[in-house]
């Protein structure tokens, strides 16, 4: 099947820096590309949609100047959590619509954690 | 508004002791359920797509079905390895990607 990977798997930072991750389409081409954040036991929480050659669409609540999202390329997206403070912490996935045979699906990235101290 | 909600939300089971985990949805209109399957730390692998009432799936020891108004996940014979968290999604009809998720059912299987 399709493979989504995610950059870095887990990243440690200090209150105020920045940090960027990627999510890139393995053996596909992605022109939407979804961002989620979980929380410890609780369920996806759709942080923004990232569309290829445009802005990303955020949801309601999500700050578009701390989460930053470009989609550059068919298979890359990034995200870019700016100043980051410790109620960033969390594991943040990305995923890419797609068909499993013929059934549509949503392929998900193996996630990044994300402390912040 | 639209709604996923997930029972229970934890179910410890023998090994070898069948049961099903149950997905309620209430949305303008559906194009299609997902379930998904999440072990800690890793995102969710998928499992199956149902789009019409009456449908059944089988991968290996899971069979999910869609009704109407529910979706059920079977499991049958269940191994430790089974042990998971168990995501349901739907997709609305509209042309929307984007899928809206329960909060899971978090099983564990004991040998």
């Amino acid at each position: 099947g399709a493979v989504v990977s995610q950059h870095p798997s887990w990243v440690i930072c200090k209150s105020g820096t920045s940090v960027k991750i990627e999510c890139r389409s393995l053996d596909f081409q992605a022109t939407t590309m979804f961002w989620y954040r979980q929380f410890p036991k609780q369920s996806l929480m759709l942080m923004a949609t990232s569309n290829e050659g445009s802005k990303a669409t955020y949801e309601q609540g999500v700050e578009k100047d701390k989460f930053l999202i470009n989609h550059a390329s068919l298979t890359l997206s990034t995200l870019t959590v700016t100043s980051a403070h410790p109620e960033d912490s969390s594991f943040y996935i990305c995923s890419a619509p797609g068909l499993a045979g013929v059934q549509e699906t949503q392929y998900f990235g193996p996630g990044t954690r994300l402390l912040v101290l | 508004e639209d709604q996923v909600t997930q029972s229970p939300e934890a179910l410890r089971l023998q090994e070898g002791e069948s049961s099903s985990l149950n997905c309620s949805y209430t949305v303008s209109g559906l194009r299609g359920l997902f379930w998904y399957r999440q072990d800690p730390g890793k995102g969710p692998e998928f499992l199956f797509t149902l789009y019409s009432a009456g449908e059944e799936k089988e991968k290996e020891r899971l069979k999910a079905t869609l009704t109407k108004k529910e979706s059920f996940l079977h499991i049958t014979a269940p191994k430790p390895e089974d042990s998971a968290t168990y995501l349901c999604a739907v997709l609305l009809s509209g042309g929307s990607y984007i899928p809206t998720f329960g909060r899971g059912t978090s099983l564990i299987v004991h040998p």
